[in-house]
């Protein structure tokens, strides 16, 4: 039962442009959203996070837009950089019994940005 | 200066054998965390520490033990290694941010069961 669902195994944009990178989610209970990158060999880093009651976060060359009726979120990055090639996953906050958290993560999206 | 370190990096091992992963943070966080990215490449929680007590247990096989002897570590232990074991395995640790619970990674440690 895949909670958090990124459609988009890859994605191939030319340097300078944006990338939009999907993620669709079904828990109405998850409360804050998370995009991470990762390297080969490395572990996921963060990126950025939105809450559920926010339909926008801006961080630099990285937007998250939230559409909570239709529970979707997007990740724009622009302009494009060749360094940002990497896996990029969304991953959904929920609270779990009391005070902690669960965070729940897609299945990623290779993004490769092409000199 | 690693934030979480997590070893050995590698693991080859045989079916039926016992190996354990360590782990350790120095970020002072409460929380730590082991996930499995499985071949199908979803990073799938398994155990969840605060302050040296369990958690979440996401319906792991009872042959993963973790163990935390400190809030600072979380070691994984597996009994009777099988081939469906294979995987990268990575443990986390956790603070919340403007609300958000943040996970920092480990590096991750690809264990291979033949």
């Amino acid at each position: 039962d895949q909670q958090v669902k990124q459609n988009s195994p890859s994605l191939s944009v030319q340097e300078g442009r944006i990338s939009i990178l999907n993620c669709d989610y079904t828990n109405s209970m998850f409360d804050y959203f998370l995009w991470y990158k990762k390297y080969p060999a490395e572990g996921p880093t963060f990126l950025i996070s939105i809450s559920s009651i926010k339909d926008k976060n801006e961080d630099g060359r990285f937007t998250v837009f939230l559409n909570k009726s239709a529970k979707h979120l997007s990740l724009h990055i622009v302009p494009s950089q060749p360094g940002d090639s990497a896996v990029y996953f969304c991953a959904a906050s929920a609270a779990y019994g009391g005070s902690n958290y669960k965070l729940t993560f897609g299945k990623g999206t290779l993004l490769t940005v092409n000199p | 200066d690693t934030a979480v370190s997590q070893t050995p990096k590698y693991l080859v091992t045989q079916m039926g054998n016992d190996k354990s992963i360590k782990c350790e943070q120095n970020l002072g966080h409460d929380t730590m965390y082991w996930y499995k990215q499985d071949s199908k490449k979803f990073l799938k929680i398994m155990f969840s520490y605060n302050n040296k007590e369990l958690i979440i247990n996401e319906t792991v096989p009872n042959r993963f033990s973790p163990k935390s002897p400190d809030k600072a570590h979380l070691n994984l232990h597996i009994n009777s290694l099988e081939l469906g074991d294979s995987a990268v395995y990575f443990c986390a640790s956790s603070l919340l941010v403007s609300g958000a619970n943040v996970l920092t990674f480990g590096a991750g440690s690809r264990l291979t069961v033949l």
